[in-house]
């Protein structure tokens, strides 16, 4: 079972560069977010959406773009990256039901801004 | 202030001894998650919490909601070297689920 899948696991990438984080679920979950993660500063919610075509500002949205065009994939844009979006980006997706449901979480990308 | 305290952020203790991690949120909860993170690697589900006075165990953790205070506590029983890592509590705030907001976590070391 695939879960959450996030690419790339490592980048590294200059300051002013651009590029695309990606994430897909194959559970049919409805909600989806992205997270990044900071020393000290645990899990801050960046973009999410509840649904293939929605999508709302979390925490810290600034310097990041989202879409949502199909239920399955969520990917996150750094527009021109800045050495302060070095980071741990964690991706997240849950189904939307009578009672709530756990966020089930990929394995990070590990993202190095220079 | 943090919506969301988790305390304490780190912990060392000998293997065998009991633990106690508490989280609380500023705002009312709707439903409290359990997470733990091995070093360099992704969240795992513990437990998920949604009524006031909720105890749910699994092996030796067991958490706890207090929804009149607004906090939750995991308790770790007789720790071992395999309960080493970090443990971060989530808070859903809105009655949905559909986002969540995270505590800094709490890093815990086991000691021989």
């Amino acid at each position: 079972n695939a879960g959450v899948t996030q690419t790339p696991k490592f980048q590294v990438l200059k300051t002013g560069q651009s590029m695309t984080l990606q994430c897909a679920q194959d559970m049919n979950h409805e909600y989806m977010s992205w997270y990044r993660q900071d020393p000290g500063m645990g899990l801050r919610l960046i973009h999410y959406s509840v649904g293939a075509g929605i999508t709302d500002q979390g925490e810290v949205p600034n310097g990041y773009n989202v879409s949502r065009s199909t239920t399955e994939d969520f990917p996150l844009r750094l527009l021109s990256a800045a050495p302060s979006q070095t980071s741990v980006y964690f991706c997240a997706s849950s189904p939307r039901g009578v009672g709530n449901q756990p966020q089930h979480f990929g394995d990070g990308t590990r993202l190095s801004i220079l | 202030s943090q919506e969301l305290e988790q305390s304490p952020q780190s912990l060392i203790v000998q293997e065998g001894k009991n633990l106690t991690i508490n989280c609380t949120s500023s705002k009312t909860l709707y439903g409290l998650y359990w997470y733990k993170q091995k070093y360099g690697e992704g969240l795992i589900f513990l437990m998920m919490l949604q009524k006031g006075g909720e105890e749910k165990s699994h092996e030796k953790i067991t958490a706890k909601l207090d929804e009149k205070k607004q906090q939750s506590s995991l308790h770790i029983t007789a720790s071992q070297p395999s309960h080493a890592g970090i443990y971060l509590c989530g808070a859903d705030n809105t009655g949905t689920a559909s986002k969540l907001t995270f505590g800094t976590g709490t890093r815990l070391q086991v000691t021989l």
